[in-house]
């Protein structure tokens, strides 16, 4: 069974673009989770889609957004991109969205904002 | 890529020693932990998980103890090996919650 991938897997853009990136879960799984990490702040927590709607929003301005689609892919925006949005962005999915469940993380999407 | 910064806390070890990795969580309502290794470039990957109501748990060369009390966790890797250099953290979800609190990391280093 494939894993969680992401596209792309490195991005350079500058300050005030906006970005896209995408995620598709493991098959079968229909929460996913993404998260950013940084050296600073670490994996932090951005928010969690299953079936389709935001269940959990961590403390990021609005800026940042996702989305969930009916197939579970998932796809995070960010606009009016800042120098400090550079990051590697994970994503993870889990089966149900469960309590206590296991998130599988893919291998990240690397921005770089100049 | 890699995947965290310069100043992570480091543990070295020699190839064939146990090594333990520590952790302090954050809140006390927090009901599941988990510990993940993430490699240069990879994401995180799964490693082992307890749940609040226990106390250990065994993997395969892997023991995770939680000491509610002091809010401590702890994997035990026996017999580390090369292919154990990674940074390891932990995670505490919430309870009630699908939110993962991730710890800053400890880089483990394994030398010949």
């Amino acid at each position: 069974k494939a894993g969680v991938t992401q596209t792309p897997r490195y991005l350079i853009k500058t300050r005030g673009q906006q970005v896209t990136l995408s995620c598709s879960p493991i098959s079968g799984h229909r929460s996913v989770s993404w998260y950013q990490q940084t050296p600073g702040q670490g994996l932090q927590f951005l928010f969690e889609y299953f079936s389709e709607t935001q269940r959990n929003k961590g403390n990021f301005p609005g800026r940042f957004s996702g989305r969930q689609f009916s197939n579970s892919r998932s796809e995070m925006n960010v606009s009016t991109l800042e120098l400090g949005d550079s990051a590697l962005y994970l994503c993870a999915s889990s089966l149900a969205g469960r309590l206590q469940e296991t998130q599988y993380f893919g291998p990240g999407t690397r921005l770089l904002v100049l | 890529g890699e995947s965290v910064g310069l100043h992570l806390p480091t543990l070295s070890v020699q190839e064939g020693d146990n090594s333990i990795i520590n952790c302090a969580y954050s809140n006390s309502a927090s009901d599941y932990f988990i510990w993940y290794k993430q490699e240069s470039g990879k994401g995180p990957q799964f490693i082992i998980d307890i749940r609040s109501n226990m106390d250990k748990r065994q993997g395969q060369r892997v023991t995770v103890l939680l000491n509610k009390t002091v809010k401590h966790l702890s994997l035990q890797i026996a017999a580390t090996q090369p292919g154990d250099s990674a940074v390891y953290f932990c995670a505490e979800n919430l309870y009630n919650t699908d939110k993962l609190i991730f710890g800053t990391g400890t880089r483990l280093q394994v030398f010949p």
